[in-house]
């Protein structure tokens, strides 16, 4: 099984609802990622987790809140987003922590299509 | 910090054509460097990697060779197929950027039959 899996495919919210994407990976890797795509951009990195414990937050608004409840699991909460929001959310997991070996290969999901009305 | 450049799209080619798609870098120490893919309405993939100097990374017909001396990543593809249509972005990884990936802007391929 070399896939991480994201849901849902789409979402669609308002700026006062409160959702969650959800991104699982079987492939015992300990690092995993949250990625921001705009159209036609690069991904931007939003959160990586090592080993279950949050190692980089690039200076998220508090509006994102992620979550890692096991080592296969990563949840990114959304409350009170705004239009500018809308975006690509990608998860991705890496073999080894953070600062190990392989760890600039990426496995991505197909990400979620996150639209803010 | 650690900066990727690589030349700005849209590149249009047709089928069996030669591709080239320039990358160079800036970087602390001696960075591992990545081709990823991303298909129309996917996430990204890994294509191809190096992570030493002189290394040669290859793929699906596609290689690149990491010059340190001239500090690129040039992506070459000798004969193009419709199916190679998609984004492709250079990356590099090193302990300058605390392990993070550094992307560079993405170059939109079309390949027409």
């Amino acid at each position: 099984d070399t896939e991480v899996t994201q849901t849902p495919k789409h979402l669609v919210m308002g700026m006062t609802n409160k959702k969650s994407l959800k991104c699982e990976q079987h492939m015992g890797h300990r690092a995993m990622y949250w990625y921001k795509q705009k159209a036609k951009k690069p991904p931007e990195l939003m959160f990586v987790y090592s080993y279950e414990k949050l190692s980089i937050n690039e200076s998220v608004p508090s509006r994102f809140s992620p979550e890692c409840p096991n080592s296969s699991l990563l949840n990114l909460h959304l409350h009170a987003l705004q239009p500018e929001d809308s975006a690509l959310y990608l998860c991705a997991s890496s073999q080894g922590g953070l600062a190990g070996p392989n760890t600039g290969e990426l496995f991505f999901g197909e990400g979620s299509r996150l639209t803010v009305l | 910090g650690d900066s990727v450049t690589q030349m700005e799209g849209p590149v249009t080619l047709s089928e069996e054509a030669f591709l080239t798609i320039n990358c160079t870098y800036t970087a602390t120490g001696y960075p591992s460097l990545f081709w990823y893919v991303q298909y129309p309405g996917e996430g990204l993939q890994l294509l191809l990697k190096a992570t030493k100097a002189d290394d040669k990374g290859s793929n699906k017909g596609f290689e690149a060779t990491y010059r340190k001396e001239t500090t690129s990543f040039h992506l070459e593809k000798g004969s193009v197929q419709v199916s190679d249509s998609a984004v492709y972005f250079c990356a590099l990884r090193s302990g300058g950027s605390n392990y993070k990936l550094t992307f560079g802007k993405g170059t939109l391929l079309t390949v027409n039959p």
